[in-house]
């Protein structure tokens, strides 16, 4: 069955050392993004891609970036870790035309 | 830019009661709207979706929606509460299909036996 994975699922580290989260989708979808999530705000979008070479800013990317060099993968890398991107990190995937998003199961990032 | 409000942080209901989450949101342009729950420790699944046609949305688990476009409102009911519904919902809006879906802050359904 198709799928999305992230990994790790659980980091600790320490501020100002880079930071690298993985997504991996085999539903073949154009179109992945990078959450957070933190209590009280829901989700916030970091960024996103709709296709390989594509990457584009959300509204809360300031020290993240992401690269798409192929369909199936789109890592999230900090880097310079900092106390504030302590969070919980859910990528997604979707595909044109249904407006629907496949979540991962998310990575828990600690920073301290 | 739009924006997703969830009234309501903490529902509680008994279990064979009433379920309902509100949604508003503000857009001056036609929105996609969409339910997704968030079981603990796991990712977020779609309830249902709205994008056009019939106002009135049915989803899994027996929940449904009703677009309201006077109301700007897009609340979540299920008619009779079961344990398992015990999750987080989110509400969330996007435009033009663009797949840049803008959450709500989610609210927290627990339930009682």
């Amino acid at each position: 069955d198709a799928e999305i994975t992230q990994s790790p699922r659980h980091k600790i580290t320490e501020t100002g050392r880079q930071v690298t989260l993985a997504c991996h989708q085999t539903w073949n979808h154009n179109n992945m993004f990078w959450y957070r999530q933190d209590l009280g705000h829901g989700l916030r979008l970091i960024h996103y891609s709709y296709g390989v070479q594509d990457t584009n800013k959300g509204e809360v990317s300031d020290g993240y970036s992401v690269s798409r060099s192929n369909t199936e993968d789109l890592p999230l890398t900090l880097e310079s870790a900092a106390s504030s991107q302590t969070s919980v990190y859910f990528c997604a995937s979707g595909a044109y035309g249904t407006g629907e998003l496949f979540f991962g199961e998310g990575s828990r990032l600690t920073v301290l | 830019a739009q924006s997703v409000t969830q009234l309501g942080s903490h529902v509680s209901v008994s279990e064979g009661a009433l379920v309902l989450l509100r949604c508003n949101y503000s857009s001056s342009v036609p929105p996609y709207l969409f339910w997704y729950v968030q079981y603990p420790n796991q990712g977020l699944q779609l309830l249902l979706k709205y994008t056009t046609g019939a106002t009135l949305v049915k989803g899994i688990n027996g929940f449904e929606a009703e677009f309201k476009k006077s109301e700007t409102s897009f609340h979540l009911t299920k008619p009779s509460a079961h344990m398992s519904d015990a999750a987080e919902y989110f509400c969330a809006v996007s435009f033009s299909n663009d797949y840049k879906l803008s959450f709500g802050a989610g609210t927290t359904v627990t339930v009682r036996a």
